[in-house]
């Protein structure tokens, strides 16, 4: 069985474009989840949807965005970029939004802004 | 933010002794995860521990949960250098799959 794939593996970007990350769940998880990784901040939720829909968010700009489609798969947007968005972001999946559902994480998309 | 704190932040030990993290919350928790990252991949989950659970084993690895001090262990036996890596906590509530970390202990495991 597949795990969770993340795409791109690296990205470098300059500050004020936007960029899309993608990933695909495990096959069969409907719950969809990404965080975001920095040697500041540590692990910091950003999103989660399930169904196509935002279940819960975190505590970040309007400038972050994402969003599920029908086959599971899900994109994280992040417009206006900033030095400070400079991270590793993860994308995790469950089979779906039960409480106590471990998550599989992708390898992450390393995004360098300049 | 971060829920909480883990301890140490780093650990170095000799290969066959024991690992001992700690970990500490704020809120109420529905359940105690723990996940290892191997540098710059993802997360793997190690072991999830309920709030209405004391202990638990899985192979090597010992988690226990005091709810009333807010506090976690993980106590990996026997370590080997593959167990090398960072060691997060990660507590989840009630609110479907969201997780809040914490700051994670980076443990070496010499040969």
């Amino acid at each position: 069985k597949a795990g969770v794939t993340q795409t791109p593996r690296y990205l470098i970007k300059t500050r004020g474009q936007q960029v899309t990350l993608s990933c695909s769940p495990i096959s069969g998880h409907r719950s969809v989840s990404w965080y975001q990784q920095t040697p500041g901040q540590g692990l910091q939720f950003l999103f989660e949807y399930f169904s196509e829909t935002q279940r819960n968010k975190g505590n970040f700009p309007g400038r972050f965005s994402g969003r599920q489609f029908s086959n599971s798969r899900s994109e994280m947007n992040v417009s206006t970029l900033e030095l400070g968005d400079s991270a590793l972001y993860l994308c995790a999946s469950s089979r779906d939004v039960q409480l106590n559902s471990p998550l599989h994480f992708g390898n992450g998309t390393r995004l360098t802004v300049t | 933010s971060q829920q909480g704190e883990e301890d140490p932040q780093a650990l170095s030990i000799q290969e066959g002794e024991n690992a001992t993290m700690n970990c500490s919350y704020k809120t109420s928790i529905n359940n105690l995860q723990w996940y290892r990252q191997n540098s710059g991949r993802g997360l793997v989950h190690l072991i999830l521990i309920r709030s209405n659970e004391r202990e638990k084993h899985s192979g090597r690895l010992r988690v226990t949960l005091d709810t009333s001090k807010k506090s976690s262990s993980l106590l990996i036996t026997a370590s080997r250098a593959a167990d090398t890596a960072s060691y997060f906590c990660a507590t989840g509530n009630n609110a479907g799959n969201m997780l809040t970390f914490g700051g994670g202990t980076r443990l070496m495991v010499k040969p």
